[in-house]
């Protein structure tokens, strides 16, 4: 299994409700990653995972909050979103422990979200 | 800070030709790595090609291959034969060593082929 899935594909959500988005990866990676992507815009990094631990959190409004349950799922709740958090939310993977794999990371087909 | 810097918004290219996209970084570390991402219009990103900064040779992955020049912080694609598949957003993006480093991505160039 060479590949990182994510739920749901689309998401419509008022900016009361709360929500969560789920990424998953079978490839015994230990660095997972949430990034937020704008059209014709290139992916900013929102969290870093790694085993399992938060290591990297770019200064995200707390209205997003990252879990990760266990080393192949990585959630990211969400809660009185804004209509300006319109995008599409990409998961990635990266390495499995050791594997000088040069951080190469392994994309999903991200969740696009509409606030409303 | 690392930057990565694409300065052409956007390439076109006939079919079955050749096409260059130009990728500079800046960074003041001796060993990283750099990528290539496509991005096709509403699907998933993919890794084009990886270079290791500490590998001299150019890596080649079928039609694709780089022009890697550490000394001058520059690392070019170079698309051969170019096909309608290969229309998409490409991102070069830079990596530090380390488990679990971000990437840092450059503004993207979108690449049209033309039949």
């Amino acid at each position: 299994d060479t590949e990182v899935t994510q739920t749901p594909k689309h998401l419509v959500m008022g900016m009361t409700n709360k929500k969560s988005l789920k990424c998953e990866q079978h490839m015994g990676h230990r660095a997972m990653y949430w990034y937020k992507q704008k059209a014709k815009k290139p992916p900013e990094l929102m969290f870093v995972y790694s085993y399992e631990k938060l290591s990297i959190n770019e200064s995200v409004p707390s209205r997003f909050s990252p879990e990760c349950p266990n080393s192949s799922l990585l959630n990211l709740h969400l809660h009185a979103l804004q209509p300006e958090d319109s995008a599409l939310y990409l998961c990635a993977s990266s390495q499995k422990p050791g594997d000088r794999g040069g951080n190469e990371q392994f994309f999903g087909p991200g969740t696009r979200l509409t606030v409303l | 800070a690392q930057t990565v810097t694409q300065s052409q918004p956007e390439m076109s290219v006939q079919e079955a030709e050749t096409v260059t996209l130009s990728c500079t970084y800046d960074t003041s570390e001796s060993d990283y790595y750099l990528f290539w991402y496509k991005q096709p219009p509403s699907r998933q990103m993919i890794l084009v090609i990886r270079q290791e900064a500490y590998k001299q040779q150019n890596a080649t992955e079928n039609r694709f291959s780089v022009n890697f020049q550490k000394a001058a912080k520059s690392f070019s694609l170079k698309i051969s034969d170019s096909q309608l598949g290969d229309a998409a957003m490409y991102f070069c993006a830079y990596s530090p060593l380390g488990y679990g480093n971000k990437l840092v991505f450059g503004a993207g160039t979108i690449l049209r082929v033309k039949s």
